[in-house]
């Protein structure tokens, strides 16, 4: 595809749910990365991936977060028994290689209630 | 202390002004500069992708960094509506880990 492509789009979930959100990133891109981005905040970095490898997953906020890319295409997070502070933007992006510019997806805007 | 310091503004400027943004931060380690640009309810979009001090033009930007200052900037001449958005400055060591500033929101007016 031209870019990063993030789904759903919204997502609105009642606290203790799991929710898993999917990051389809650049074509041929190998380096795949999730941030978290707050409210008139800049993004925060959560994981990355190269290929199908988690490389860093320091900024993952508890055990509650996962992130898979099995296929080294496609990732998905995943939050379990999501909390009303797990509210927010969730933005994938995707790189040529880990030293290269990253490209951001148009993000996941999660609620819960 | 945050790593990247940016003001939020708002900053409204005129048709046609220069819009100026910068940027402060506290690790000397960092060595990688981007500007990006985000619209209303959309990604950030990378203008300006920079490597340790010097400037670099692209059409109507232009983007300095000062690593003994530790302060980078954004110019955007001669602005049009169309650049109104949130402009957020990131910086990188070497490695994939993205620091961002808070972001500017800059409306031009017509």
């Amino acid at each position: 595809g031209a870019g990063v492509s993030q789904s759903p789009r919204y997502k609105v979930t009642k606290r203790g749910q799991d929710v898993a959100l999917r990051c389809d990133p650049i074509s041929g891109h190998v380096s795949l990365y999730w941030y978290r981005q707050a409210l008139g905040q800049g993004p925060e970095f959560l994981t990355y991936f190269n290929y199908e490898a988690q490389q860093d997953k320091s900024g993952l906020p508890n055990d509650r977060f996962s992130a898979e890319r099995p296929e080294g295409s496609i990732s998905t997070l995943t939050i379990q028994r999501t909390e009303q502070r797990d509210s927010a933007m969730y933005r994938c992006a995707s790189s040529l290689g880990v030293d290269q510019p990253q490209h951001f997806g148009d993000g996941t805007r999660l609620s819960i209630l | 202390q945050k790593e990247v310091e940016q003001d939020p503004g708002p900053l409204s400027v005129p048709e046609g002004a220069i819009v100026s943004l910068n940027c402060t931060y506290s690790n000397s380690a960092f060595q990688y500069f981007m500007w990006y640009r985000q619209y209303s309810r959309k990604g950030p979009e990378l203008l300006m992708y920079t490597y340790s001090s010097g400037n670099k033009e692209d059409g109507r930007f232009t983007a300095q960094v000062d690593k003994s200052s530790k302060y980078i900037s954004l110019f955007i001449r001669d602005s049009q509506p169309s650049d109104s958005a949130t402009y957020l400055c990131a910086m990188n060591p070497n490695d994939y880990k993205l620091s961002f500033g808070a972001g500017t929101t800059v409306t031009v007016r017509a």
